[in-house]
């Protein structure tokens, strides 16, 4: 079975600056996906960035990238110029490739963003 | 709009009784999910459905039945079995070949 793990349960970063969420996930599987999601106050889950497993290039989105790295079974998350509405839970996850015919998401346990204006 | 609904947003039952949480969608997605959540754990899977009228159990189904009768519904039944019901419930989908899941606001259930 997959297992994903955040092992910063709590992060702060001062506005405007950039700081860096973990998550390490073991897998006997070639092809997968993972993913960042967010969880602000209001306790819906956003989407906030996905990586395929077969993709060398880490992915990005606006002010939001990943450092993956398949072989340490690392997948990071770097927020750039911190905002106060990125304060919240943020949960890396893990799916299985589609063709493996499991398609369930494996969440970490999460770590809370702060960010001081 | 397209997206997921759960009603209520909150819900208070009594120990012993039966309750069942809503989830709807409308965005034509074959797949649905039940998770649930609890302070400092991240989200659990309880059921999974692939396709109408099929659905197979998650890490934690014990204490919790679901039906798919409808594409777009998937309802959970928490079952006086389940010993620690209170909790947050979210519901997803996600399309037939999609990667992402979509999620629903959640519905927060105390049992007291």
């Amino acid at each position: 079975a997959q297992t994903v793990t955040q092992s910063q349960p709590e992060m702060s970063v001062q506005e405007a600056e950039t700081v860096t969420l973990s998550c390490t996930y073991d897998t006997s599987e070639s092809d997968y996906y993972l993913f960042w999601y967010k969880q602000p106050p209001s306790r819906q889950m956003i989407l906030v960035i996905r990586q395929e497993a077969y993709k060398q290039q880490n992915a990005t989105e606006n002010r939001f990238s990943v450092n993956f790295q398949k072989a340490a079974k690392s997948f990071s998350l770097k927020i750039s110029d911190s905002q106060l509405g990125d304060a919240a839970m943020y949960f890396c996850a893990y799916r299985s490739a589609p063709n493996f015919g499991n398609e369930k998401l494996t969440f970490g346990t999460g770590t809370r963003l702060t960010i001081i204006p | 709009d397209g997206g997921i609904t759960q009603s209520p947003k909150y819900l208070f039952r009594k120990e012993g009784q039966n309750v069942t949480l809503s989830c709807e969608q409308n965005l034509n997605h074959d797949a649905m999910y039940w998770y649930r959540q609890d302070p400092g754990q991240g989200l659990r899977l309880i059921y999974y459905s692939q396709i109408v009228n099929d659905f197979q159990k998650g890490d934690i189904a014990e204490g919790y039945s679901v039906s798919r009768e409808k594409k777009e519904s998937f309802p959970l039944t928490v079952t006086s079995a389940q010993k620690n019901p209170t909790a947050f419930y979210l519901c997803a989908s996600s399309s037939p070949r999609g990667n992402e899941q979509y999620f629903g606001p959640g519905t927060r259930l105390t049992v007291t």
